[in-house]
């Protein structure tokens, strides 16, 4: 149980275009889900917050605009890179929690390469 | 304010060898405690977790203890295997909230 999938794995896309990141529980209501980016190299770095039907909460210094964040329905979290730059690619994790909170569970990554 | 602070890498060690990742955290609240690995192009694996002071996580063959005197949670493994190659990272929830903080991982590279 408590799975979590992302499409699609890797997307390369051309400089000023925008692509949509999916984010899905498969198997449980994910009342919060969570976007890090991840450097190469590097440490998870938390995006933003998600709540099923409210807007998103960014964290200082992520870019609302550019890293649009729907949570539609408890199962569905979408990211979209708006106007991509070769500076944001990087490999994109997401997380959801359950109605009850607690443990994160993490999905498997969407490595994303702008040219 | 909340924080993860893990040894840095990369460890490399042969195989068999015994295996510390130390790990500290900050003592405000009582947070969760985690291990999580990640292998080369995948995302994070949950390795194990505990949720309060004396409580021991494990799996395959790792344990960590969360220590609550001493704000410690290091990951142990008796005997590693060249399949453990891989980075680890140790991770927290944050006071009132979902978020997790996460340090910043340690690579362990194991030699055959």
């Amino acid at each position: 149980g408590a799975v979590v999938s992302q499409h699609p794995s890797r997307v390369i896309c051309k400089s000023g275009t925008s692509v949509k990141i999916e984010c899905r529980s498969l198997d449980f209501q994910a009342t919060t889900m969570f976007w890090y980016r991840q450097f190469p190299k590097q440490s998870l770095m938390l995006m933003a917050t998600s709540n099923e039907g409210s807007k998103a909460t960014y964290e200082q210094g992520v870019e609302k605009d550019k890293f649009l964040i729907n949570h539609a329905s408890l199962t569905l979290s979408t990211l979209t890179v708006t106007s991509a730059h070769p500076e944001d690619s990087s490999f994109y994790i997401c997380s959801a929690t359950g109605p009850r909170g607690g443990e994160q569970y993490f999905g498997p990554g969407t490595r994303l390469t702008v040219t | 304010g909340d924080s993860v602070t893990q040894m840095e890498g990369p460890v490399t060690l042969s195989e068999e060898a015994f295996l510390t990742i130390n790990c500290t955290y900050t003592a405000t609240g009582y947070p969760s405690l985690f291990w999580y690995v990640q292998y080369p192009g995948e995302g994070l694996q949950l390795l194990l977790k505990a949720t309060k002071a004396d409580d021991k996580g494990s799996n395959k063959g790792f344990e960590a203890t969360y220590r609550k005197e001493t704000t410690s949670f290091h990951l142990e493994k008796g005997s590693v295997q060249v399949s453990d190659s891989a980075v680890y990272f140790c991770a927290r929830t944050t006071s009132g909230t979902y978020k997790y903080i996460f340090g910043t991982g340690t690579r362990l590279k194991v030699l055959a």
